[in-house]
């Protein structure tokens, strides 16, 4: 049971706009701490996506984009190509833990 | 660019013990704090450990703490994650990350896979 719950699996056609939901709660995205997004892709290791909450690290493409709002974020993929078919997790920390930092259970975005 | 590679892992009996590395370069190691993140075989990912950049303090997870204990060589620009008393849901692919303003994980290695079975 992942502390930052995100949907299993979402789906899109090329060209269409998904959005991947990640809610926490009052101790981790809901204190005031950012959420970051992450890629990885079949096979290879994780990939920083997107860093507080809405910030693109060079390279990413701007058709990735990222917010915030309460005790939920959300990574928005607009313009879906095949080679966005990836697992996607977000991550935060929290206050339980000193110094812990926290994953959703990630999501599998399927291009259809 | 940075690059990190991990070493160390294997397959491993439960209560035995194993070291990690994670070896950096194309950074200035002693200047980045310094996170192990696990995914077991199918699985999420799982944040394991935090070193910050001067050594000075380290955050476990609940999941290892008292058994795992993460350390670092500035002067090898190496990593460690010192694993004891395996159990085998310690088994997963082990990656060395980045700390970027005590905050998120900047740039991750390819993983050492550690496997606990007897």
């Amino acid at each position: 049971q992942s502390v930052l719950t995100q949907p299993p699996s979402v789906s899109g056609a090329p060209g269409q706009r998904v959005t991947i939901s990640c809610t926490g709660s009052s101790s981790n995205i809901g204190a005031g701490y950012d959420v970051h997004w992450y890629q990885q892709l079949p096979g290879a290791a994780p990939k920083l996506l997107i860093y507080g909450n809405n910030n693109r690290p060079s390279g990413v493409p701007d058709r990735f984009s990222g917010s915030k709002s309460g005790t939920s974020a959300s990574l928005a993929i607009t313009g879906l190509q095949a080679e966005d078919e990836a697992d996607y997790y977000c991550q935060s920390s929290d206050n339980s833990l000193s110094g812990s930092r926290v994953f959703g259970g990630g999501t599998r975005l399927t291009v259809l | 660019q940075v690059r990190l590679v991990e070493s160390g892992g294997g397959v491993v009996q439960p209560g035995r013990s194993l070291r990690l590395s994670c070896t950096a370069s194309g950074l200035t190691f002693k200047n980045y704090g310094m996170h192990w993140v696990r995914q077991a075989p199918g699985k999420g990912l799982e944040w394991v450990a935090v070193i910050t950049y001067d050594g000075r303090n380290t955050y476990y997870s609940d999941s290892v703490k008292g058994r795992f204990t993460i350390s670092r060589d500035d002067s090898k620009n190496t990593l460690y994650l010192q694993m004891n008393s395996l159990r085998p849901e310690d088994t997963a692919l082990y990656y060395c990350a980045t700390d970027r303003d005590w905050n998120y994980l900047g740039s991750w290695g390819q993983g050492t896979l550690v496997t606990v079975s007897s």
